[in-house]
Protein backbone atom coordinates (compact mmCIF):
# COMPACT_ATOMS: atom_id res chain seq x y z
CA UNK A 1 0.00 0.00 0.00
CA UNK A 2 0.94 3.51 -0.28
CA UNK A 3 3.20 4.65 2.67
CA UNK A 4 5.05 7.92 3.35
CA UNK A 5 8.60 8.03 5.27
CA UNK A 6 9.82 11.30 6.89
CA UNK A 7 13.03 11.94 8.53
CA UNK A 8 13.24 11.23 12.61
CA UNK A 9 13.07 14.13 14.50
CA UNK A 10 12.93 16.45 16.58
CA UNK A 11 14.57 19.50 14.77
CA UNK A 12 15.77 22.25 16.59
CA UNK A 13 17.20 25.42 14.82
CA UNK A 14 18.03 29.10 15.48
CA UNK A 15 16.92 31.68 13.90
CA UNK A 16 17.14 32.39 9.68
CA UNK A 17 18.85 28.81 9.51
CA UNK A 18 18.38 27.00 6.69
CA UNK A 19 15.50 24.19 6.92
CA UNK A 20 15.76 20.61 5.11
CA UNK A 21 12.88 18.45 5.82
CA UNK A 22 12.90 15.02 3.76
CA UNK A 23 10.32 13.21 2.75
CA UNK A 24 10.11 10.08 0.82
CA UNK A 25 7.13 7.93 -0.66
CA UNK A 26 5.69 4.77 -1.92
CA UNK A 27 2.66 4.48 -3.85
CA UNK A 28 1.17 2.44 -6.87
CA UNK A 29 -0.75 5.43 -9.02
CA UNK A 30 0.47 8.74 -9.69
CA UNK A 31 0.26 10.52 -6.36
CA UNK A 32 -0.39 13.99 -5.54
CA UNK A 33 2.11 15.12 -2.44
CA UNK A 34 0.94 17.46 0.02
CA UNK A 35 2.87 19.22 3.02
CA UNK A 36 1.09 20.20 5.96
CA UNK A 37 1.67 22.26 9.35
CA UNK A 38 0.03 21.73 12.66
CA UNK A 39 0.58 24.44 15.30
CA UNK A 40 -0.01 23.96 18.80
CA UNK A 41 -3.68 22.83 19.53
CA UNK A 42 -4.55 23.53 16.19
CA UNK A 43 -5.61 20.86 13.25
CA UNK A 44 -3.99 20.94 10.02
CA UNK A 45 -3.31 23.56 7.56
CA UNK A 46 -2.25 22.73 3.97
CA UNK A 47 1.63 24.36 3.42
CA UNK A 48 1.87 23.83 0.18
CA UNK A 49 1.10 20.91 -2.85
CA UNK A 50 2.53 19.43 -6.19
CA UNK A 51 0.50 17.64 -8.14
CA UNK A 52 2.79 15.95 -10.41
CA UNK A 53 6.25 15.08 -11.38
CA UNK A 54 8.69 18.24 -11.36
CA UNK A 55 6.17 20.76 -10.21
CA UNK A 56 7.23 22.91 -6.85
CA UNK A 57 4.83 23.23 -4.45
CA UNK A 58 5.70 26.93 -2.45
CA UNK A 59 3.81 28.96 0.27
CA UNK A 60 5.49 31.12 2.86
CA UNK A 61 9.20 30.98 2.13
CA UNK A 62 8.90 27.19 1.96
CA UNK A 63 9.65 25.06 -0.84
CA UNK A 64 9.36 21.21 -2.25
CA UNK A 65 9.82 19.72 -5.43
CA UNK A 66 7.88 16.76 -6.44
CA UNK A 67 10.72 14.32 -7.13
CA UNK A 68 9.40 10.87 -9.20
CA UNK A 69 12.76 9.75 -9.85
CA UNK A 70 13.92 9.34 -6.07
CA UNK A 71 10.35 9.17 -4.78
CA UNK A 72 11.01 11.95 -3.06
CA UNK A 73 9.29 15.43 -1.91
CA UNK A 74 11.44 17.23 0.67
CA UNK A 75 10.59 20.68 2.21
CA UNK A 76 13.05 23.53 2.20
CA UNK A 77 13.22 27.04 3.97
CA UNK A 78 15.81 29.20 3.34
CA UNK A 79 15.59 31.21 6.49
CA UNK A 80 13.27 29.89 9.79
CA UNK A 81 11.36 32.20 11.43
CA UNK A 82 10.66 31.38 15.40
CA UNK A 83 7.33 31.38 14.05
CA UNK A 84 7.64 28.47 12.06
CA UNK A 85 8.05 26.29 15.25
CA UNK A 86 5.18 23.44 14.66
CA UNK A 87 4.74 19.69 13.46
CA UNK A 88 5.32 19.36 9.66
CA UNK A 89 3.68 16.24 7.85
CA UNK A 90 4.41 15.44 4.28
CA UNK A 91 1.54 13.27 2.99
CA UNK A 92 0.40 11.97 -0.22
CA UNK A 93 -3.20 11.27 -2.00
CA UNK A 94 -3.67 9.07 -4.62
CA UNK A 95 -6.72 9.93 -6.76
CA UNK A 96 -6.82 6.26 -8.57
CA UNK A 97 -10.92 4.87 -6.94
CA UNK A 98 -11.51 9.02 -6.98
CA UNK A 99 -10.69 8.84 -2.72
CA UNK A 100 -9.45 11.59 -1.15
CA UNK A 101 -7.86 9.48 1.37
CA UNK A 102 -4.72 11.39 2.80
CA UNK A 103 -1.43 8.77 3.78
CA UNK A 104 0.05 10.95 6.45
CA UNK A 105 4.27 10.41 6.96
CA UNK A 106 4.71 10.36 10.89
CA UNK A 107 5.47 13.88 11.42
CA UNK A 108 8.38 16.26 12.58
CA UNK A 109 8.35 18.80 15.13
CA UNK A 110 10.58 21.89 14.56
CA UNK A 111 11.34 23.87 17.30
CA UNK A 112 13.14 27.42 15.91
CA UNK A 113 14.91 29.45 18.95
CA UNK A 114 15.80 33.11 19.08
CA UNK B 1 -15.97 31.61 4.69
CA UNK B 2 -16.63 29.55 7.75
CA UNK B 3 -13.57 26.62 8.00
CA UNK B 4 -14.05 23.51 9.25
CA UNK B 5 -15.99 23.57 12.41
CA UNK B 6 -16.20 20.30 14.78
CA UNK B 7 -17.98 19.82 18.26
CA UNK B 8 -16.98 19.20 20.85
CA UNK B 9 -13.56 20.31 21.21
CA UNK B 10 -12.69 18.17 24.24
CA UNK B 11 -14.70 15.51 25.72
CA UNK B 12 -13.54 13.13 28.65
CA UNK B 13 -15.22 9.34 28.84
CA UNK B 14 -14.60 6.20 30.57
CA UNK B 15 -14.06 2.88 28.50
CA UNK B 16 -16.92 1.23 27.88
CA UNK B 17 -19.14 4.46 26.79
CA UNK B 18 -20.05 5.65 23.36
CA UNK B 19 -19.26 8.93 22.06
CA UNK B 20 -20.49 10.97 19.06
CA UNK B 21 -18.63 13.48 17.12
CA UNK B 22 -19.67 16.48 14.73
CA UNK B 23 -18.17 17.89 11.81
CA UNK B 24 -19.23 20.67 9.39
CA UNK B 25 -17.44 20.66 6.43
CA UNK B 26 -16.75 24.23 4.84
CA UNK B 27 -19.94 25.51 3.07
CA UNK B 28 -20.54 24.08 -0.55
CA UNK B 29 -18.11 20.75 0.27
CA UNK B 30 -19.37 17.86 -0.25
CA UNK B 31 -17.16 15.26 1.09
CA UNK B 32 -15.99 14.72 4.48
CA UNK B 33 -12.88 12.60 5.92
CA UNK B 34 -12.03 11.66 9.33
CA UNK B 35 -8.43 10.93 11.04
CA UNK B 36 -7.84 9.92 14.17
CA UNK B 37 -4.07 11.81 15.08
CA UNK B 38 -2.18 9.40 18.33
CA UNK B 39 1.20 10.24 19.24
CA UNK B 40 2.03 6.24 18.67
CA UNK B 41 0.27 5.89 15.78
CA UNK B 42 0.62 9.07 13.67
CA UNK B 43 -2.46 10.14 11.55
CA UNK B 44 -4.51 7.24 10.39
CA UNK B 45 -7.43 7.57 7.86
CA UNK B 46 -11.26 6.59 9.55
CA UNK B 47 -13.30 6.77 6.75
CA UNK B 48 -14.58 9.34 3.74
CA UNK B 49 -18.28 10.33 3.13
CA UNK B 50 -19.48 11.78 0.56
CA UNK B 51 -23.46 12.36 -1.06
CA UNK B 52 -24.59 10.47 2.40
CA UNK B 53 -22.59 7.44 1.40
CA UNK B 54 -19.54 6.21 2.60
CA UNK B 55 -16.83 6.03 -0.02
CA UNK B 56 -13.84 5.09 1.31
CA UNK B 57 -12.64 3.25 4.56
CA UNK B 58 -9.77 3.00 6.70
CA UNK B 59 -8.18 0.58 9.32
CA UNK B 60 -10.27 0.24 11.66
CA UNK B 61 -12.98 -2.31 13.77
CA UNK B 62 -16.42 -2.24 13.24
CA UNK B 63 -17.17 0.25 16.57
CA UNK B 64 -15.87 3.16 15.05
CA UNK B 65 -18.76 4.11 12.42
CA UNK B 66 -19.63 7.40 11.03
CA UNK B 67 -22.42 9.07 8.48
CA UNK B 68 -23.09 11.98 6.74
CA UNK B 69 -26.68 14.10 6.38
CA UNK B 70 -27.93 15.84 3.15
CA UNK B 71 -26.13 19.11 4.22
CA UNK B 72 -22.98 17.32 4.37
CA UNK B 73 -22.42 17.78 8.26
CA UNK B 74 -20.91 14.33 9.28
CA UNK B 75 -21.25 12.44 12.51
CA UNK B 76 -18.57 9.92 13.88
CA UNK B 77 -19.41 7.29 16.18
CA UNK B 78 -17.56 5.41 18.41
CA UNK B 79 -18.69 2.76 20.54
CA UNK B 80 -17.70 0.37 23.65
CA UNK B 81 -15.17 3.25 24.14
CA UNK B 82 -11.16 1.64 25.02
CA UNK B 83 -8.19 3.35 26.87
CA UNK B 84 -6.69 3.26 23.00
CA UNK B 85 -9.50 5.01 21.97
CA UNK B 86 -8.24 8.34 23.00
CA UNK B 87 -6.73 10.74 20.40
CA UNK B 88 -7.44 13.77 18.41
CA UNK B 89 -9.73 12.87 15.90
CA UNK B 90 -9.72 15.24 13.15
CA UNK B 91 -11.96 16.32 10.03
CA UNK B 92 -11.71 17.32 6.83
CA UNK B 93 -13.18 18.51 3.88
CA UNK B 94 -12.98 19.39 0.28
CA UNK B 95 -15.46 19.77 -2.51
CA UNK B 96 -16.14 16.73 -4.11
CA UNK B 97 -14.86 12.95 -4.04
CA UNK B 98 -11.41 12.74 -5.27
CA UNK B 99 -10.39 16.27 -5.09
CA UNK B 100 -7.16 15.98 -3.20
CA UNK B 101 -7.46 19.64 -1.28
CA UNK B 102 -8.34 18.87 1.89
CA UNK B 103 -9.51 21.03 4.16
CA UNK B 104 -8.57 20.42 8.28
CA UNK B 105 -11.12 21.36 11.43
CA UNK B 106 -9.25 22.04 14.84
CA UNK B 107 -9.93 18.57 16.22
CA UNK B 108 -12.17 16.63 18.90
CA UNK B 109 -9.68 15.73 21.74
CA UNK B 110 -11.53 12.62 22.92
CA UNK B 111 -9.76 11.08 26.42
CA UNK B 112 -10.86 7.98 27.42
CA UNK B 113 -10.52 6.93 31.40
Amino acid sequence: GDSVTQMEGPVTLSEEAFLTINCTYTATGYPSLFWYVQYPGEGLQLLLKATKADDKGSNKGFEATYRKETTSFHLEKGSVQVSDSAVYFCALSDLTGANSKLTFGKGITLSVRP
Amino acid sequence: KAGVTQTPRYLIKTRGQQVTLSCSPISGHRSVSWYQQTPGQGLQFLFEYFSETQRNKGNFPGRFSGRQFSNSRSEMNVSTLELGDSALYLCASSLFQGINEQFFGPGTRLTVL
